[in-house]
Order: C-alpha cells, then sequence, then structure tokens
C-alpha cells in the first residue's frame, strides 16, 4: 500500500498522559499536514510542514501540541498533559505540487478517559 | 470568521438517481475548492477540485459547479451507487493556508 498511514490506528489513554502519533506520508511527498476531527465535523487544521520545515503552527490547539517531521519524511504529533477534550481522530495528509489536492491516512482515533 | 458550509446535513437517494450536494462558502480570495468523500473509519478520500478561475470541471460521474457571484459550489453525482454513501465535505484552499473544511452532508443510497 503506497498510501498515508498513521499509527497507531487507536489509542486509550488516561487523563494526564503522553501520547505520540506517527505519520508516514506517500513517499515523494514533500508536504505534510495534520488535522483533528471531532465527531459531525469537518478535519481541522492543526499544522503543516515543508520538507522538514514547519511552515505553520499557529493553528495547534495549545502549546501541549507539538509536531515533528525531522528528516522529512515521516511525521510525528505528540500530545502532553491529555486532557478529556483532546478525545477526536487525529488525521494525517500529503501532498506534492498542488497542496490542494491533499491525501488522508486513515487517522488515529484518540480517546481520553 | 470565513468558514465553508453545507446546506443540507443529509440527502438521501435511489440508486441510480443523480445527487446534488451544495456548499457555501464565504471567503472569496481562495485559490480551490475541493470535494472530499469520507466512508466510516476512514479518512477523507479526494474526489475532484476546481480552480477559482473556473465555473464547472468534470471527473469520472462527478462534475463541480463553481457560482462565484453567489459563492456557492456544488457536487453531481451521476448514477448514484449504493457505494457512494458518505459523508462529503467541501473545502477550501487559498495558497499559504491550510484546506478549510465545511461540516459534511451524510448521503444515504437506497437500492
Amino acid at each position: 500500500d503506497t498510501g498515508v498511514s498513521q499509527d497507531p490506528r487507536h489509542k486509550i489513554t488516561k487523563r494526564g498522559q503522553n501520547v505520540t502519533f506517527r505519520c508516514d506520508p506517500i513517499s515523494e511527498h514533500n508536504r505534510l499536514y495534520w488535522y483533528r476531527q471531532t465527531l459531525g465535523q469537518g478535519p481541522e487544521f492543526l499544522t503543516y510542514f515543508q520538507n522538514e520545515a514547519q511552515l505553520e503552527k499557529s493553528r495547534l490547539l495549545s502549546d501541549r501540541f507539538s509536531a515533528e517531521r525531522p528528516k522529512g519524511s515521516f511525521s510525528t504529533l505528540e500530545i502532553q498533559r491529555t486532557e478529556q477534550g483532546d478525545s477526536a481522530m487525529y488525521l494525517c495528509a500529503s501532498s506534492l505540487q498542488q497542496p490542494s489536492r491533499q491525501f488522508f491516512g486513515p487517522g488515529t482515533r484518540l480517546t481520553v478517559l | 470568521g470565513e468558514s465553508v458550509g453545507l446546506h443540507l446535513p443529509t440527502l438521501s437517494v435511489q440508486e441510480g438517481d443523480n445527487s446534488i450536494i451544495n456548499c457555501a462558502y464565504s471567503n472569496s480570495a481562495s485559490d480551490y475548492f475541493i470535494w472530499y468523500k469520507q466512508e466510516s473509519g476512514k479518512g477523507p478520500q479526494f474526489i475532484i477540485d476546481i480552480r477559482s478561475n473556473m465555473d464547472k470541471r468534470q471527473g469520472q460521474r462527478v462534475t463541480v459547479l463553481l457560482n462565484k457571484t453567489v459563492k456557492h459550489l456544488s457536487l453531481q453525482i451521476a448514477a448514484t451507487q449504493p457505494g457512494d454513501s458518505a459523508v462529503y465535505f467541501c473545502a477550501e484552499y487559498q495558497a499559504g493556508t491550510a484546506l478549510i473544511f465545511g461540516k459534511g452532508t451524510t448521503l444515504s443510497v437506497s437500492s
């Protein structure tokens, strides 16, 4: 499968714990995006990278959220001190030349107890 | 704030009918408008996009219409099939920003 992959697919954690999600984009895609999706809503943009540079991070929901893409390939999204309100689907997408054509992974569903 | 929204939360059609899903947008500066399909438990799937200087674009069984005068976007699906059942989102993109999604329309196709 040469699409966008995300790991894990599901994560259940207790409030206050840290979690990290991984995204592997389509191999030749230089742009990588993170979104959050809550039930019944469309995806909400969080941050994006062009190669290893994080070009937009002002939409990250709080300073508990951070993302990295150290080698310009895979990316990680970390949430520190999770709260129940962080429960959502976290989606990763990648694109090549046309940033309007983003290809999404299956998402990581986070449940904070 | 600027947002992209859809007119109807749900749409039910019979197999073989044509479906029309509508969307209203507010940001005149957007460069592209895009339609995504999302099936249960999956990430959004790109269907078709249209550049802001166009008013119509056709794909396989799908047509997107853009009316900039009234800031309206629609997705037409010809000969709707049960496999088309999903949530459909419109989104807009402005250079240097990210995709902004609306709330979605759930399409249900009965056979």
